[in-house]
């Protein structure tokens, strides 16, 4: 069925440092991948997003990859900093249906 | 500011009870995606409206219903509650259609006693 792997569940790293959180999708016909961040108690906050005829997009600090034959994207965050610590969740658009992962909680320790 | 606005915040209900979500899209959108996250989950989705038509629903069953108005604004009416509706209800909108962009809002957080 429609599913969204994510990896890591959790992330530290030391401020400066990059991370990556890699998501996994199961169907080839996905065509846009967004990722969000939620700090405690607030609402998701899109950061960037990708759709499937762009391989790589950057913002700043943030990209995104995207390999369509190994349905999988990643996220990379670069030169991290102390308020990049949130839950950072992924997503697929299936169809008429949107699948989440479970988050990643990344802690930047400064 | 995302411009999506929900109400109530908080919400206490008791089980077996009914109750009524709203949400007001982002100006310009006519795409209204509601979700249920559950306390140290990603959010899981609901349905979505889409020009006042409901447009796509996930595994959810039919207790869980909604509407969307001509200003594409929208409720999510939950029926005979149970313990585990417990969760915070986000809405998101998006400009045209759930592969278009979506911007969530602040979210209720619906107890259930």
């Amino acid at each position: 069925g429609e599913n969204v792997e994510q990896h890591p569940s959790t992330l530290s790293v030391q401020e400066g440092d990059s991370a990556v959180i890699k998501c996994t999708y199961s169907d080839s016909a996905s065509n846009y991948f967004p990722w969000y961040k939620q700090e405690l108690g607030k609402r998701p906050q899109l950061i960037i997003d990708i759709r499937s005829n762009v391989g790589e997009k950057k913002d700043q600090r943030i990209a995104v990859t995207l390999n369509k034959t190994a349905k999988h994207f990643s996220l990379h965050i670069t030169e991290t900093q102390p308020e990049d610590s949130a839950v950072y969740f992924c997503a697929a658009h299936y169809g008429q249906n949107f699948v989440f992962g479970p988050g990643t909680r990344l802690s930047v320790l400064p | 500011e995302t411009g999506v606005t929900q109400s109530p915040t908080h919400l206490i209900k008791t089980r077996g009870q009914q109750v009524t979500l709203r949400c007001s899209s982002q100006s310009g959108h006519n795409t209204v995606s509601w979700y249920q996250q559950a306390l140290g989950q990603g959010p899981q989705f609901i349905f979505q409206y889409y020009r006042e038509e409901e447009n796509g629903r996930g595994n959810f069953p039919p207790r869980f219903s909604g509407l969307q108005f001509p200003n594409y604004s929208s409720e999510l009416n939950v029926n005979a509650l149970e313990l585990d509706d417990s969760a915070l209800y986000l809405c998101a909108s998006s400009l045209e259609g759930i592969a278009d962009t979506q911007y969530f809002g602040p979210g209720t957080r619906l107890t259930v006693l």
